[in-house]
């Protein structure tokens, strides 16, 4: 079975600080796709990445980076910069199967921004 | 291209009752999947449709039920509504082309249940 853990329920950083938000995934599949979303106060869950198992390499989006580490089953996203808008829920999911979008979600983190 | 959109907004029901939530798909997209949301919760995954057949289920007792149309709008019904039931639903849309496939998601209707 799958399993998304998000052990961050909240954090609140001061403006302009860097913070990185950890998720530990489980899967027995050897392929499988890992994300972050955001979801703002609205409730609609905002797409930020997508990354393979196949592709380890870190990728950095403008003040978002992600670090992806199959040995220790971590894709950790961090906030460079902070900025007042990036308060949300941020959740990370896993999906097993190619071409089957069932994601499992970790319970996320609530991450506030202090101006 | 019109995203996802969801109806209603909020919806108020009382125990036992039956509710039926809706779900438009963003164009040219053959595929909807339907998500729970408890309160400081991650979704989880109820069922998924593709070319208006079930395709996959998650771990939601018959009472669930859900419908796609030709036009590849959805529905989701839940009958004898139970308190536990209080949730946002989302759902989302995507293009099954064998490869990945990029799920957007709706704004969500969030369900109360008293």
């Amino acid at each position: 079975a799958q399993k998304v853990t998000q052990a961050q329920t909240e954090i609140s950083v001061v403006e302009k600080e860097d913070v990185t938000l950890d998720c530990v995934y489980e899967t027995r599949d050897t392929t499988y796709y890992l994300f972050w979303y955001k979801q703002p106060p609205s409730g609609e869950l905002v797409f930020l990445i997508r990354r393979n198992s196949f592709d380890e390499q870190n990728e950095i989006s403008g003040r978002y980076s992600w670090n992806f580490q199959k040995s220790t089953s971590s894709f950790n996203f961090t906030i460079t910069a902070s900025q007042v808008v990036d308060s949300a829920v941020y959740f990370c999911a896993l999906s097993e199967n190619f071409g089957n979008e069932k994601l499992t979600f970790g319970t996320g983190t609530r991450l506030t921004i202090i101006p | 291209e019109t995203g996802v959109t969801q109806s209603p907004t909020h919806l108020i029901k009382t125990r036992g009752q039956q509710v039926t939530l809706r779900c438009s798909s963003q164009s040219g997209h053959n595929t909807v999947s339907w998500y729970q949301q408890a309160l400081g919760q991650g979704p989880q995954f109820i069922f998924q449709y593709y070319r208006e057949e079930e395709n996959g289920r998650g771990n939601f007792p018959p009472r669930f039920s859900g419908l796609q149309f030709p036009n590849y709008s959805s529905e989701l019904n839940v009958n004898a509504l139970e308190l536990d039931d209080s949730a946002l639903y989302l759902c989302a849309s995507s293009l099954f082309q064998g490869a990945y496939n990029e799920q957007f998601f709706g704004p969500g209707t969030r369900l109360t249940v008293l």
